[in-house]
């Protein structure tokens, strides 16, 4: 079946400091990866896209300088949070599909990030 | 562009007593695939249910949506709730089969109440 893990499942970083975070789908070539954060305050956010053969695009309020994606091949992807800070709490969620429009997206368990 | 709306907050119920929660939807591709994920405490979301067809009834684990595509919704419904059935719910679209972008809308929280 179709898996995705992430890495690290918890981590904690001092306010100021960087931290990154890998997602891996196993049992299926992932042609995209979406980025999400999941927060009290803000539910259900979409980072970023990152799809086979294109640039990866980031929703409003989110950078390429704050959030830097890599996207090797079809089965990895990492997301760095740059100079995290409070409001960057939450749970960051790695969603993969095989292809487009009804396929299912398969989501990782998270990465919890907390800011000291 | 594309956007999703579904009843947000919480939303808490008695055992046994139907499930109904709305999600509608904007979209600029004709032909969208509207789902709906479930989250369980301490899980990450999970598909539940999907459609790509106009005034089709899907059903799974007890749920069942309909996509009516005249009035741009995607109403999750159920007949007996189920205290196992608290959880976050999304609804979301995707686009045509080019589109590679999932749109979630905010999440509806079904509390079930014994």
């Amino acid at each position: 079946g179709a898996l995705v893990y992430q890495y690290p499942r918890r981590t904690i970083c001092k306010s100021g400091t960087s931290m990154r975070m890998e997602c891996q789908a196993v049992g299926f070539q992932a042609t995209s990866v979406a980025w999400y954060r999941q927060s009290p305050q803000k539910t259900f956010e979409l980072i970023a896209l990152s799809t086979v053969n294109s640039a990866i695009k980031y929703e409003q309020n989110f950078t390429q300088e704050k959030f830097p994606i890599s996207h090797p091949n079809l089965s990895f992807s990492s997301m760095t949070v740059l100079n995290a800070y409070l409001e960057d709490r939450g749970l960051y969620l790695c969603g993969a599909r095989v292809g487009t429009g009804g396929d299912t997206q398969y989501f990782g368990p998270g990465t919890r990030l907390l800011v000291l | 562009g594309d956007s999703v709306t579904q009843t947000e907050g919480l939303v808490t119920l008695t055992e046994g007593l139907p499930v109904m929660l709305n999600c509608t939807y904007q979209t600029i591709y004709s032909n969208p695939f509207l789902f709906w994920y479930v989250q369980h405490l301490n899980e990450s979301p999970r598909l539940l249910l999907k459609s790509f067809t106009d005034n089709k009834r899907t059903e799974h684990q007890g749920f069942h949506a309909t996509l009516h595509k005249s009035s741009s919704s995607f109403h999750l419904q159920k007949s007996s709730a189920q205290l196992s059935d608290s959880a976050l719910y999304y609804c979301a679209l995707s686009g045509d089969t080019n589109a590679y972008k999932v749109i979630f809308g905010k999440g509806t929280h079904l509390h079930v109440l014994p």
